[in-house]
């Protein structure tokens, strides 16, 4: 079975200072990782994805995550916060090869001070 | 290209009624998944569908259903309605099956 954890269902930062959001993951078969950002009253967009090769992830938005299979993480960067960046943030993973099923976390919401 | 579409994007029904919601997914796309979003549980996963066949399903009781046609078009089914299946319903498409997921805007149910 996969699981994913995110580390702080809130996380509070300054316009302009590093964005972290933190992910774990557990998977028994190598995974395909993902970062979706949902905005209020939205569906789910992707962030980025990690599925096979270089573990340093760059997505839209100026944000990248690093797959570190050792620490079995993937957490999520940005280096200078936006107030657009200010939206939840899911972790997900799935099978390589596998389903379509996707495993959330429950989630990051970020806020975003001036 | 047009991304997912769901409709309706709000839904209000009582309990013990029945409710169908449709998604069609990004052109192309034959792979379509559901998932529910509710602030307790988070995002659970429903059904997976491809070329009309069901693939995968998530751990929901018999009242939630789902099918797809041969136009990949999809439709999930909730008969009698319970308070706690007020949530936000979102499909996501993607090709080939295994590939990266598009989601659609989400229908939002509420159940009175």
């Amino acid at each position: 079975a996969q699981s994913v954890t995110q580390l702080g269902s809130h996380v509070s930062v300054s316009e302009g200072a590093l964005v972290l959001l933190r992910c774990n993951y557990s998977s028994s078969v190598p995974p395909y990782l993902f970062w979706y950002v949902q905005y209020p009253n939205q569906g789910l967009q992707l962030l980025l994805k990690y599925t096979t090769g270089a573990t340093l992830v760059k997505g839209i938005n100026g944000f990248e995550a690093e797959f570190k299979k050792s620490e079995t993480s993937f957490h999520l960067t940005k280096p200078s916060a936006h107030m657009s960046d200010a939206a939840e943030y899911f972790c997900a993973v799935s099978s390589q090869g596998g389903s379509e099923k996707l495993v959330f976390g429950k989630g990051t919401k970020l806020t975003v001070n001036p | 290209k047009a991304g997912v579409t769901q409709t309706p994007r709000y839904l209000i029904k009582t309990r013990g009624q029945q409710v169908t919601l449709s998604c069609s997914p990004i052109s192309g796309h034959r792979s379509v998944s559901w998932y529910q979003q509710t602030p307790g549980q988070g995002l659970q996963f429903l059904f997976e569908y491809f070329s009309e066949t069901q693939r995968n399903k998530g751990n929901f009781p018999g009242r939630f259903s789902g099918r797809q046609f041969s136009n990949s078009r999809s439709e999930m089914n909730v008969s009698t309605l319970e308070l706690g299946d007020s949530a936000l319903y979102l499909c996501a498409s993607s090709s080939p099956p295994g590939a990266t997921q598009y989601f659609g805007p989400g229908t939002r149910l509420t159940v009175l």
